[in-house]
């Protein structure tokens, strides 16, 4: 059973901070990783993607990847409260189907101003 | 931007009934997906399709099935509806290479 674990949170952080969002996965031969971002009441959109070891930024989100250890993370720096939703952390692995991400089930993430 | 568009915000039907969730993608992409969304459970995947007339179950097919006879149509049928499928339900679709779009959702409540 692949897995992908995340704090379910929520996570408060005062406007102007950083916010860091964690995620574990559990197979090994996992490839690609995508964060998403989800308001109350919407659908999921695609915020991230990263497929190598490292940081990737993009303006004030940086995600971070560590197949070592099999973690993937989110920065969001300047939070703001706006930025205040869901972030669905979601893995794709070339073993078995390699069509469908497992998602992980969010952690909530509060900004206060 | 891809558009995935689904039929129906909202949703409410009798138990016992049978329901049709359409979904419309306007990009060609070759893979769609239906997830159903719980408060505690995340998202999980009922089925997708690879191509016209293809489909796999996903994690939790039980009670649901699915249709795909155009590419950018893959409709979920749930047989008779129960209570238990009272959800959020959301169609996704991709490329070869990026993460999903998805559509917008369809709240289904089972009365």
């Amino acid at each position: 059973q692949k897995e992908v674990e995340q704090n379910s949170g929520p996570l408060s952080v005062p406007e102007g901070a950083i916010a860091s969002l964690n995620c574990t996965y559990s197979d090994r031969g996992s490839q690609s990783f995508f964060w998403y971002r989800q308001y109350s009441g919407k659908s999921p959109e695609l915020i991230m993607s990263i497929y190598s070891n490292g940081d990737k930024e993009d303006g004030r989100f940086t995600a971070q990847l560590n197949k070592a250890s099999q973690y993937v993370s989110l920065l969001i720096r300047d939070s703001q409260p706006s930025d205040s939703a869901t972030y669905l952390c979601a893995v794709r692995s070339f073993s078995g189907s390699a069509r469908q991400l497992t998602f992980g089930s969010g952690t909530q993430l509060t900004v206060l101003p | 931007d891809v558009k995935v568009t689904q039929s129906s915000r909202y949703l409410v039907k009798r138990t016992g009934e049978k329901v049709f969730l359409e979904c419309v993608q306007d990009m060609d992409h070759e893979n769609m997906f239906w997830y159903r969304q719980d408060p505690g459970l995340g998202l999980r995947l009922i089925y997708f399709s690879y191509d016209v007339k293809m489909k796999e179950k996903g994690d939790i097919p039980e009670g649901y099935s699915v249709s795909r006879e155009k590419k950018e149509r893959f409709s979920l049928i749930l047989e008779s509806a129960s209570t238990n499928q009272t959800s959020m339900y959301l169609c996704a679709s991709r490329d070869g290479t990026y993460g999903y779009t998805f559509g917008s959702g369809t709240r289904l409540t089972v009365v």
